[in-house]
């Protein structure tokens, strides 16, 4: 299978700890986005990279999240001290901006619950 | 602000029974509009993109259409295996997906 992939795929932590989560994206794609979903609601923006450059990041994201994507290819998305509040899907996005179309595909999201 | 609302929000249709789900949206400069499928404890799974309006695109039972103002996706004489919960969104100026909440279909025998 070449399409995203997601690693834990659950986490379970308890509040105040620290967790890492890993996204894979579809080979050659130069773009991965991050975004959260929370129940009943569609995912919500959080930052994306163009290669190995953080582009934009959402207002939601407060300074205990940072997102990294070393050498353009893999990222990882740490949460320090977690709250309860931070319980939802993770859920990355990779595409390949060709032409103006940036069609983004989704990997299986990582299911955070904070205790 | 950038905005999309899909309708309904739940949708029950017995197998067979066609209808047409709604995404309206208000973005300044629209760059695409995405269909996506949900199922229950996974990503979303890529469908459709439309760029104009009056562009339409098809695959098995489902059609999307596209206006200035909305998108309708019409399910064709649906199986169970079409529940699920279908997503819209909008990329405007900026490279962020934009999404309504989802319509959740179920499709019963």
């Amino acid at each position: 299978d070449t399409g995203v992939s997601q690693d834990p795929r659950h986490k379970i932590t308890k509040r105040g700890q620290n967790v890492t989560f890993r996204c894979d994206p579809i080979s050659e794609h130069n773009r991965l986005y991050w975004y959260r979903q929370t129940l009943g609601q569609g995912p919500e923006f959080l930052t994306y990279f163009q290669n190995e450059a953080q582009l934009e990041k959402s207002r939601l994201l407060s300074d205990r999240f940072s997102a990294e994507r070393p050498k353009g290819s893999f990222s990882t998305l740490e949460i320090q001290r977690t709250e309860q509040g931070d319980s939802a899907m993770y859920l990355c996005a990779s595409s390949l901006v060709a032409g103006g179309v940036d069609t983004q595909y989704f990997g299986p999201g990582t299911r955070l619950t904070v205790l | 602000e950038d905005q999309v609302t899909q309708s309904p929000e739940a949708l029950r249709l017995q197998e067979g029974e066609s209808s047409s789900l709604n995404c309206s949206y208000t973005v300044s400069g629209l760059r695409g509009l995405f269909w996506y499928r949900q199922d229950p404890g996974k990503g979303p799974e890529f469908l459709f993109t439309l760029y104009s309006a009056g562009e339409e695109k098809e695959k098995e039972r489902l059609k999307a259409t596209l206006t200035k103002k909305e998108s309708f996706l019409h399910i064709t004489a649906p199986k169970p295996e079409d529940s699920a919960t279908y997503l819209c969104a909008v990329q405007a100026r900026a490279d962020k997906l934009i999404f309504g909440t989802g319509t959740r279909l179920q499709v019963f025998p």
